[in-house]
């Protein structure tokens, strides 16, 4: 069974930076992508950024391009999203996705709760 | 701000059939596929329906999509108590070389 599993949640003050990761299980990991998308509270859905397991080129959104750096480790099936120069509106839970190209986001991470705060 | 909108709000009464609709545009659902997922409260999204109207392996056929143009839909027949979540359409935008999400529809079940 394909399963993501993802870090526990962080509590961090303005201005720090935060990484997640996320483990893939039940799968060759460097077969698909892993996306990143983050939910504010109440708030919809945001996708942040991907990377290709296989040779860990990346593409991220204009929104978080500054900020955000999504890596691999092959070896232990686990890819990471840093989030820089966090602000209270980060303030969000956090979701790693198995990318399957056209058929979408299968399956996603329990995410991870990130809570921005002096 | 989501490149695709969707209804806020949909409700339905137990058996009824309900449908969810999710508007683009040419860079989006125009010349790319749509998925959509259903999130229930406090759980990570899951995908309900891929390539506009493929159903995972365990997600009941009850669930419907299509597309037509810039527009796609989801449709949910025999409504049940447990189908109440929030749904989420997304295809990717080729303006933003990502995928856009909807805004998502919170479905009630009344």
């Amino acid at each position: 069974q394909v399963h993501l599993v993802q870090s526990g949640a962080e509590v961090k003050e303005p201005g720090a930076s935060v990484k997640v990761s996320c483990r893939g299980s039940g799968y060759t990991f460097t077969d698909n992508a892993i996306h990143w998308v983050r939910q504010a509270p109440g708030q919809r859905l945001e996708w942040m950024g991907w990377i290709n397991t296989g040779h860990g080129k990346t593409q991220y959104s204009e929104n978080f391009q500054d900020r955000v750096t999504i890596i691999r480790d092959t070896s232990a099936s686990t890819a990471y999203m840093e989030l820089s120069s966090l602000r209270s509106e980060d303030t969000a839970v956090y979701y790693c996705a198995r990318g399957r190209f056209e058929a979408g986001f299968d399956p996603w991470g329990q995410g991870t709760l990130v809570t921005v705060s002096s | 701000q989501s490149v695709l909108t969707q209804p806020p709000s949909a409700s339905g009464t137990p058996g009824q059939r309900v449908t969810i609709s999710c508007s683009g545009g040419s860079s989006n659902i125009g010349s790319n596929t749509v998925n959509w997922y259903q999130q229930l409260p406090g759980t990570a999204p899951k995908l309900l329906i891929y390539i506009n109207n493929q159903r995972p392996s365990g997600v009941p056929d009850r669930f419907s999509g299509s597309k037509s143009g810039t527009s796609a839909s989801l449709a949910i027949s025999g409504l049940q108590p447990e189908d109440e979540a929030d749904y989420y359409c997304t295809a990717w935008d080729d303006s933003l070389n990502g995928p856009g999400f909807g805004g998502g529809t919170k479905l009630t079940v009344l």
